[in-house]
């Protein structure tokens, strides 16, 4: 079954917009909360990720919003540009082995 | 730093042939190395975890037979396709975690198309 659900599927937004991904999962064993960032035929690259002992944590363009009780995070990016067009993906995790990837969100930033 | 690297990055092969697939840590050393594969516009799901010098543990509904996993050293891990069909064509990627860290670093990918 699928324990990461990630939305929305897809997404287009214009270039200087706000893109907001959001990830629910049910397992309350996670401990590590990662976005990656995956283009066409490259491997995933980590963007950003929280610690569950903290709400909302930002890095330049790149913001994730925790919320443990709702069992959801979501990774908000400000001033979306067309080099941001990427599949996104989170994944949460159990220490550092029990990586759980979502099921992907395609954002397309148009100019 | 924490580079991966893949080889080959794309190949082809005829039904019922082998393939190997590398995966390298480039300038760390990686105490476990992770194979997914990545059917198109899906997730990354994770076939094998291998220690090196164990034995791989594979996920379940992954044939060990099939999917050959070696992690003979702490930089390289392969993995072999054996008599490999059509529907094994994919997206294979290796991910890297070393002592210290939190996240796996993932490799670029290996296209895999079985004819």
């Amino acid at each position: 079954q699928q324990q990461v659900k990630q939305s929305p599927q897809s997404l287009i937004v214009q270039k200087g917009g706000i893109s907001i991904i959001n990830c629910a999962y049910e397992n309350t064993a996670f401990d590590y909360f990662p976005w990656y960032q995956q283009f066409p035929g490259k491997g995933p690259a980590l963007l950003i990720a929280i610690r569950p002992d903290v709400s909302e944590k930002k890095e330049g363009r790149f913001t994730i919003s925790f919320n443990k009780s709702a069992k959801q995070f979501s990774l908000h990016i400000m001033d979306s540009q067309p080099g941001d067009s990427a599949t996104y993906f989170c994944a949460p995790q159990i220490g550092y082995q029990k990586v759980t990837f979502g099921t992907g969100t395609k954002l397309q930033v148009i100019p | 730093g924490a580079v991966v690297s893949q080889h080959p990055s794309w190949v082809i092969c005829k039904s019922g042939t082998s393939v190997k697939i590398e995966c390298r840590s480039l300038d760390f050393q990686a105490t476990t190395m992770f194979w997914y594969r990545q059917f198109p516009k899906q997730s990354l799901m994770l076939m094998a975890t291998s220690n090196e010098g164990s034995k791989a543990t594979y996920e379940q509904g992954v044939e060990k037979d099939k999917f050959l996993i070696n992690h003979a050293s702490l930089t390289l891990s392969t993995l072999t396709v054996t008599s490999a069909h059509p529907e094994d064509s994919s997206f294979y990627i290796c991910s890297a975690w070393t002592p210290g860290v939190n996240e796996q670093f993932f490799g670029p990918g290996t296209r895999l198309t079985v004819l």
